[in-house]
Formats: structure tokens, sequence, C-alpha cells
């Protein structure tokens, strides 16, 4: 069975250019969650998603930050400008229990991102 | 306010010894507790967890974890440390209710052949 799939893998831009990061949960999972991970620091929600609805978006910020789960399966994140302090890694992970107290996530491999 | 802390950023232990990777956690209520390792340039795998019952939960790769209620511990322990267990190390907590999982800052755990 296919994993959590994230692409790109790693990405490199210049101050104030937009980017976007994709993610293909596991078949099945309802629940995506986008985490951004600080180098040295643990990994910090960004978005949870049941199906295509932002059930927890408190984190992210809005001013720059955007995200979309629009069929309920693949979720796009968007940053726009990005900002040097942007430099990090997007994980993105899914779940099967809808309100995933008790089950584990699946984590994708994440992108690596290097804003200059 | 929840939170996870890991006292420790390094741990360093012989192949072959046991090693224990510490966690600890604030909150009010009945935790659910995690362990997630993290290889170089991977992401997250989940190791095991803590719901209710039996303190001692054993995972993947021949880890456990015990939950200790009185000291608000959840210590990730395994009883012979191979070199391929070396990789980095994060606790994370969650609430009964629909909150978020927190995670520690992570240890990381080097096993010297």
């Amino acid at each position: 069975e296919a994993g959590v799939v994230q692409s790109p893998r790693y990405k490199i831009i210049e101050k104030k250019q937009p980017v976007a990061f994709w993610c293909n949960p596991i078949s099945g999972h309802n629940t995506l969650y986008w985490y951004l991970q600080n180098l040295g620091q643990g990994p910090e929600l960004l978005i949870r998603y049941e199906n295509e609805e932002a059930v927890d978006d408190s984190q992210l910020p809005k001013d720059r930050f955007s995200a979309e789960r629009l069929k309920g399966v693949d979720s796009t994140l968007k940053i726009q400008p990005a900002e040097l302090g942007d430099s990090a890694v997007y994980l993105c992970a899914s779940s099967l229990d809808p309100g995933a107290n008790t089950g584990e996530l699946f984590f994708g491999e994440g992108s690596r991102l290097t804003v200059l | 306010a929840q939170s996870v802390a890991q006292p420790e950023d390094q741990v360093n232990v012989a192949e072959g010894n046991p090693l224990t990777v510490k966690c600890t956690y604030s909150v009010s209520g009945n935790p659910y507790l995690f362990w997630y390792v993290q290889y170089p340039n991977r992401g997250l795998q989940f190791l095991l967890k803590y719901i209710t019952g039996d303190n001692l939960v054993k995972g993947s790769y021949g880890f456990e974890a015990e939950f200790n209620k009185s000291q608000t511990s959840f210590h990730l322990k395994k009883p012979s440390a191979l070199v391929s267990d070396s990789a980095l190390y994060f606790c994370a907590v969650r609430f009964s209710g629909n909150t978020p999982l927190v995670f520690g800052k992570g240890t990381r755990l080097s096993v010297i052949a």
C-alpha cells in the first residue's frame, strides 16, 4: 500500500516568491494534516482537514498561507509571498480515525523549503 | 495548556546496552501518548501509543514505553540498542476530545558500535 506522498521533496525560492506543496494521503484516510517542522523542533500543526472541511486552522498564518482539499483527497499548501522565516520542512500526514484521538498519524517524507 | 517535554536533546548509548528516551507531559485529564521516530530525510514513523489499559505498551522494532501517571511520564525504552536505532525520536500527546497532537522537540539517539 502506498504511503503519504508529498511533492516536491525540495524547493529553493527567492523571498517574496510563491510556493506550493502537494500531498496525496493514504487511500481511505479522511483526515489530513499539514505540519511545519523547523530545524531542531518537533512538528507543529498548521491545519487539519476532515474530508474537505478545514476543522482546525487556528495555527495557519492566514495572511500568507492558504490550503485546500477540494475533493477530500489531495491537498495543496501555498505560501504567497514566502519570507526567509518560512524555511522549514512541511509535513503532510493522514489518519483513518475521524477524530484521530487514538489512531496514529501516517506522515509523508516532507517538503523542505529554503527561502533565499 | 497541554504540553510535552523531552528533557534530553541527545542520548548516546553503546550497542547492546539498554536505552531510555525520556518524555514528560503536562495535562489536566487523561492523555493519549505516542512515540514517533524520524530517520534522516524521512517522515515520522509511528512506534507505539498509550490510550488506556496496561501501563507498559510494546511497539515496533522492540521498543516499549511505560505510562506513569503519578510522574506524568512516558519514557521510551529498549532492552538492547542497535546501531540502526540511531534516529530522532519524538514524544507526542493528545487529550480526549478533538484536540491536536502536540509534539515534543525531539531527542537524537546515537547508538555507538
